[in-house]
């Protein structure tokens, strides 16, 4: 079964302290795995896609890389708002159509 | 309309009584999912559609029934609901459901059983 675990739980960042953020994962066959932010009370909004080992994408401050046991989302020089709680899941490459989500991390950035 | 969207946004009903929730993606997709989030818990997948086939039902209880009678709109139907169902439910896409394409959520509806 396929398994995500994120850390910290929170984390509590002044303003342009730079941090990173954790997502270990335990998969049959990566098929892709999945960056989100989720704001209080609404959707999670997209953020990044990464497929293989060694894959970096970057969005302004965030920056997420991928290796073959977990996945890192790096802030750099967070603002306020930045906060929120990041979401990681994964997808694998068995026949059901589920993506396992992590429980997140909850991201304050204070001014 | 973009995107993803959901109505109504807020919902409160009694345990007796049945209600629709509805969704509706303005984004080309072929494949639509349900997701119930809980406070504490990671997302739960509910139910996933391809090309308005359902294809994924996780263990769901029978008084969760989806409708997807075409490939832009999805519907939950709740009947005799039991208080721990209070959560928020969200809608998501995807171009398909192969994993290798992101899925994009609605901003959900929160649902309270009393």
């Amino acid at each position: 079964e396929d398994q995500v675990t994120q850390s910290p739980e929170a984390l509590r960042l002044q303003e342009g302290e730079s941090s990173s953020l954790n997502c270990s994962y335990t998969v049959s066959g990566l098929r892709g795995l999945f960056w989100y932010r989720q704001d209080p009370g609404k959707g999670p909004e997209f953020l990044f896609t990464l497929y293989s080992a060694g894959e970096e994408k970057e969005k302004e401050r965030l920056k997420a890389t991928l290796t073959k046991k977990e996945s890192f989302l790096h802030i750099t020089a967070p603002k306020p708002e930045d906060s929120a709680t990041y979401l990681c899941a994964v997808r694998s490459g068995g026949s059901n159509y589920k993506l396992t989500f992590g429980k997140g991390t909850l991201l304050t950035v204070n001014p | 309309e973009t995107g993803v969207t959901q109505t109504p946004r807020h919902l409160v009903m009694g345990m007796t009584n049945k209600k629709s929730l509805k969704c509706e993606q303005h984004l080309g997709h072929n494949a639509m999912y349900w997701y119930k989030q809980s406070a504490k818990k990671p997302l739960e997948l509910m139910f996933v559609y391809n090309f308005k086939e359902q294809t994924e039902n996780n263990s769901v209880p029978s008084r969760f029934s989806p409708e997807c009678p075409n490939s832009s709109h999805l519907f939950l139907h709740l009947h005799t609901l039991q208080p721990e169902d209070s959560a928020l439910y969200l809608c998501a896409s995807s171009q398909d459901p192969s994993g290798y394409y992101e899925q994009y959520f609605g901003p959900g509806t929160r649902l309270t059983v009393t």
